[in-house]
């Protein structure tokens, strides 16, 4: 079955500092995607950033990378030099092909920044 | 501009009733859903909707019946509400071609008492 794992439920950090959000995941599937997602305390949702299970290179976005090491199946989100705004839940969510609308979601982390 | 909007933002009611959220979106996409996140904040597909028809139906109580009138909207119903229906809804939409892209709405937050 497939799953997404988010192992830190709270991440503390601080404003400027580099943070690593882990995320593993399980599959059979050889094509899949893998997000996140950003949830600030206002409550909306907001994708992040998406790698592609062929894709070669890692994909960033702005602050934003996502850390892909297919053999070891994790997909950790890297957000560079941390804003006091960056302080939110943070989701990984797969999907099961490129074109597949279901995304499984893990549980989550809360990411506080601090001065 | 709102890219997708829900209505209501807060719902309060008994159990036993039965309420309506409604969800739009101005994107030009083609593709829906709603998704349930739970107290513990686990987010969770119910229902996807492609050009009005229904492509994803995860494991739901049928007292929820989603209803899309056209490609921009997506309403969710539920019948005979009860006090584990008590989560936040969220819709979304994307290109179906770009899936992983979906764009939520601000979510509902339904208190059943």
């Amino acid at each position: 079955a497939q799953k997404i794992t988010q192992t830190q439920p709270g991440m503390f950090v601080q404003e400027k500092e580099a943070v690593t959000l882990d995320c593993t995941y399980d599959t059979s599937d050889q094509s899949y995607g893998l997000f996140w997602y950003k949830q600030p305390s206002s409550g909306e949702m907001i994708f992040l950033i998406y790698q592609g299970s062929y894709d070669e290179q890692n994909a960033t976005e702005g602050r934003y990378s996502l850390n892909f090491q297919k053999a070891r199946k994790s997909a950790n989100l890297v957000i560079s030099a941390s804003q006091l705004g960056d302080s939110a839940m943070y989701f990984c969510a797969m999907s099961l092909s490129y074109n597949t609308d279901k995304l499984i979601f893990g549980t989550g982390t809360r990411l506080q920044v601090f001065p | 501009d709102t890219a997708v909007s829900q209505t209501p933002k807060y719902l309060v009611t008994q159990m036993g009733n039965d309420k309506s959220i409604k969800c739009e979106q101005n994107l030009g996409h083609d593709t829906m859903y709603w998704y349930k996140q739970d107290s513990k904040k686990f987010l969770k597909i119910m229902f996807s909707y492609n050009n009005k028809e229904l492509i994803i139906n995860e494991t739901v109580p049928n007292r929820f019946s989603p209803k899309s009138p056209d490609k921009a909207h997506l309403n969710l119903h539920i019948n005979s509400l009860e006090l584990g229906d008590s989560a936040v809804y969220f819709c979304a939409s994307s290109y179906r071609t770009r899936s992983y892209e979906q764009y939520f709405g601000p979510g509902t937050r339904l208190t059943v008492t």
